[in-house]
């Protein structure tokens, strides 16, 4: 089992419509979880962490469930400009390394 | 101030031969790590970097090595490519915080 796992897409939304997404992690010891996102050809940046609470940045909301081992990825009122692949990262306890899945790719179409 | 530079930004390596890639952290940061990004994939763990010293390595053969010079920079090196090395390979740095900041990467094609 990979140990974070998405749905790749691509999903197509609509501009202005609410899309949402969810990537699992298998490692129950993983300590922090990070939405980073990745434009066609370029590298990683870093989204929003994720916080047990829940956490919102303007049109973007991050969910944890740790009992279920799952991140949630929401983005209202979607813009041509969030069309990208959004990538799920785990980090583990004592872990010197991002554990990424393999992303979901978003397209808003106009 | 200067982000995480990587060079060359693209390169292209018959099988067989070898390949040396090199990052330079922010200002300030200790830590190194590389990622390889094969297409439609998201980057995989290849080694990082802390104060020199080699802090983790992912799982990948012995072709690949890495380093790591007192002002903080790296090379990642690989040995007898094959044609699954073509990726886009990422250097990341990182302060005490654990914030990663990635470079744009070196996109290797392997022919």
């Amino acid at each position: 089992r990979k140990e974070v796992e998405q749905d790749p897409g691509p999903f197509n939304v609509p501009e202005g419509a609410t899309v949402a997404f969810n990537c699992t992690y298998s490692n129950s010891a993983s300590q922090s979880f990070f939405w980073y996102r990745q434009d066609c050809r370029k590298e990683p940046k870093l989204l929003m962490s994720v916080y047990s609470s829940g956490n919102e940045d303007g049109r973007f909301t991050a969910q944890l469930n740790r009992a279920s081992q799952y991140i949630s990825l929401l983005i209202r009122d979607s813009k041509l400009s969030d069309s990208a692949t959004y990538l799920c990262v785990v980090t583990s306890y004592g872990n010197n390394r991002l554990a990424f899945g393999k992303g979901n790719q978003v397209v808003v179409i106009p | 101030d200067a982000g995480v530079t990587q060079s060359p930004t693209h390169l292209i390596k018959t099988r067989g031969q070898h390949v040396t890639l090199r990052c330079s952290p922010i200002s300030g940061h200790k830590s190194v790590s590389w990622y390889q990004q094969v297409l439609g994939q998201g980057p995989q763990f290849i080694f990082q970097y802390y104060e020199k010293e080699e802090r983790g390595r992912g799982n990948f053969p012995d072709r690949f090595s890495a380093r790591q010079f007192p002002n903080y920079s790296s090379e990642l090196n690989v040995n007898a490519l094959l044609l699954g090395d073509s990726a886009l390979y990422l250097c990341a740095s990182s302060s005490i915080d654990r914030r990663y900041t990635f470079g744009s990467g070196t996109r290797l094609t392997v022919v």
